[in-house]
């Protein structure tokens, strides 16, 4: 069975701090997106990466790809109220044309 | 900005009835997708389609479940006999170039249809 796992599951903290998720799996992936979402509305894609030990930067977040390609990293320095909202990962295997999804991380930011 | 667009928004029907949710992909995507989320829970994946035909389906899209694409731009999930287990949120996605391996792209999703069953 092919499982991503995402921690936390919950994560409330102040505006202004730093913060980590991850998600990690057995499985080796070909690549791994990280998706938002907001309340009522659909996941919006932040990020692919697909290489092992990638890291990408998309302003105050920071994305990391595991070396053996089976987890990933989701820093955000100085978290905003903007940040709010549910985080996803999904990982692609050569073998499926679906996406393995985790269960999401939510994240609340408190001003 | 092209989206991907989504009818109803939300629609309540009994159990056992049937159900047509409605998505109109983004117009040059090759690849549609049907994925569910019941509240507060993860992303299920339902079923993928490309080139006219399902090329791969989850163990929740059983024999309640069909996907039609009958004019070229809609891309219709039906369930026939809906359950109250059915009641979620549906999104439907489209790509262009598939979810499998390196080819990865991004998948566009809709604003979900609800899905309530009583």
């Amino acid at each position: 069975t092919q499982l991503l796992e995402q921690s936390p599951q919950f994560l409330s903290i102040q505006e202004g701090e730093n913060l980590t998720v991850y998600c990690n799996s057995s499985s080796v992936f070909s690549s791994l997106q990280w998706y938002r979402q907001e309340p009522g509305e659909g996941p919006v894609l932040l990020v692919t990466v697909v290489t092992g030990g990638e890291v990408k930067k998309l302003k105050r977040l920071t994305f990391q790809f595991g070396d053996a390609r089976k987890d990933s990293s989701l820093h955000i320095t100085a978290a905003q109220t903007g940040d709010t909202g549910l985080y996803l990962c999904a990982g692609a295997l050569d073998s499926n044309y679906q996406l393995i999804w985790g269960a999401g991380t939510k994240l609340i930011i408190k001003p | 900005e092209p989206e991907v667009t989504q009818t109803p928004s939300h629609q309540v029907t009994q159990m056992g009835q049937e159900v047509i949710l409605r998505c109109v992909p983004i117009s040059n995507h090759l690849y549609f997708y049907w994925y569910r989320q019941i509240l507060g829970q993860k992303v299920e994946f339902l079923v993928s389609f490309y080139n006219n035909e399902i090329s791969e389906k989850s163990e929740i899209f059983d024999d309640q479940f069909s996907v039609e694409r009958p004019d070229g731009s809609n891309f219709t999930l039906k369930i026939r006999s809906t359950k109250l287990e059915d009641s979620a949120m549906y999104f439907c996605a489209s790509s262009v170039t598939g979810t499998a391996g390196l080819r990865t792209g991004e998948l566009f999703f809709g604003e979900g249809s609800r899905l309530t069953v009583l």
